[in-house]
Order: C-alpha cells, then structure tokens, then sequence
C-alpha cells in the first residue's frame, strides 16, 4: 500500500460526457502529479502542484481541469475527451523539491479510462 | 526537449540468468530515478542515484549512473519469477525544473520458471 489512493479504478465515459477522477494522498507529501500512461508511450507528465499551486502544465489539452483544494487531494476534471485519450491516469505525491533535487514519487494505482 | 531512451524494449529470461537495462539521455541530468511496474500495476520507486559514477545495490540489483550523468543503467543477477514487470528509469534534466522527471518507456522483463 503507497498511501495514495485513486477513485475511481475503472472508468468508461462518452465523448460528451463530464466525470472527474479522483486522488488522495495520506503521506503528508506537498506535491502532487498527474501523470498518463498510454500503451507502447512513456509516462507523460500532465499536472504538478506544490503546496496547492499549479507549478507545471504539460502543454495539456483543455478538456483536462485539474483542480487541487488542498495538499492532500488531487482532481483531474474530465469533458468532451477524444477516444485517443483513453488510457492509465496516474497520481504521484513526493515530498517538496529540494533546491536542485527532486524526490522519488509515490504513485496510486490509476484510474483505467476508456472514451467510447 | 530532453529525450530518455531505455533499451530493451522486451528481455525474456530463464529463472537464474541476469538481466540488464540501459538507460540514455539527450541531456545531462541532475538525477536519476528507477521505478518498477508490474503487469496490472503502478510504478514503485526503487532507487535515485545523484553523484557522477554512483554505483548502489539492492540485493541482486545494482544500479550505476554514468560518469557523465547521462546514462544509467540496472543490472539484475540471478533473476527470480519476482522479478517480473516493466522497469523505468526517470531523469530529472540537469537545471531543469525540480518537479519534472521524464521517463523512459521501459523494459519488460519476463522471467521462464
């Protein structure tokens, strides 16, 4: 068990539909990541925020909202997706960057998202 | 941008042969991360190498991370079905942002019982 949880696990939606998915990290961890796994692609890094302030966009699309209250929970508002964006939604929580370092990331199990 | 490049893509082994993967940058990197995912999974951190030449061994893996800080790579001896999953590495570009690591795409590594 990572300390970070992700609701929900599996996810079917249309393209016209608007779902969110959900994190919650219980390490006390001030950053948090979206991260999306596709098949045969490398983890690609959508969203990073540090103590609740958005400090990376990855030249991510507007049908994804990321929304964070709060250093503990992490949401990625979803609508009008494209099936291309099916795929694994993966949360990460690691402690603060340090000055030149960052810290190993500890990540939930994924939200399995398919666009019909 | 910063580029990793991991090979190989796919290693099948017998139980007890060593595996080995390698890990390339486009750029010089600050640090270095190995994670391992297995089938169904999540990654799971295994390990972060910072110095130029850093050698670190966990049991029967023992990771290295160049002189020149722009390749890694992950050796493991003596495989054991547990072993199987895909392993990533993850460098952080050197001056580059502290919160972003780029991943490579991995090696499957199956283990033959």
């Amino acid at each position: 068990e990572t300390g970070v949880t992700q609701t929900p696990r599996h996810l079917v939606m249309g393209m016209t539909n608007k779902k969110s998915l959900k994190c919650e990290q219980h390490l006390g961890h001030n950053a948090m990541y979206w991260y999306k796994q596709s098949a045969k692609k490398p983890l690609e890094l959508m969203f990073v925020y540090n103590f609740k302030e958005q400090t990376e966009n990855n030249s991510v699309p507007s049908r994804f909202s990321p929304e964070c209250p709060n250093s503990s929970h992490l949401f990625l508002h979803l609508h009008t997706l494209q099936p291309e964006d099916s795929a694994l939604y993966l949360c990460a929580s690691s402690p603060q960057p340090g000055l030149a370092i960052t810290y190993e990331q500890y990540f939930g199990p994924g939200t399995r998202l398919t666009v019909t | 941008g910063q580029q990793v490049m991991q090979i190989p893509q796919y290693q099948h082994v017998q139980e007890g042969e060593d595996f080995t993967t390698y890990c390339n940058s486009s750029t010089t990197l600050s640090n270095i991360q190995w994670y391992k995912q297995r089938p169904g999974g999540h990654p799971v951190f295994l390990i972060q190498l910072v110095k130029s030449g850093e050698v670190k061994k966990q049991k029967r893996l023992t990771f290295q991370f160049g002189e020149a800080k722009k390749n890694s790579s992950l050796h493991i001896t003596a495989t054991q079905t547990t072993d199987v999953g895909t392993y990533f590495c993850a460098g952080q570009n050197s001056g580059g942002s502290n919160y972003k690591l780029t991943f490579g795409k991995g090696t499957l590594l199956t283990v033959n019982p």
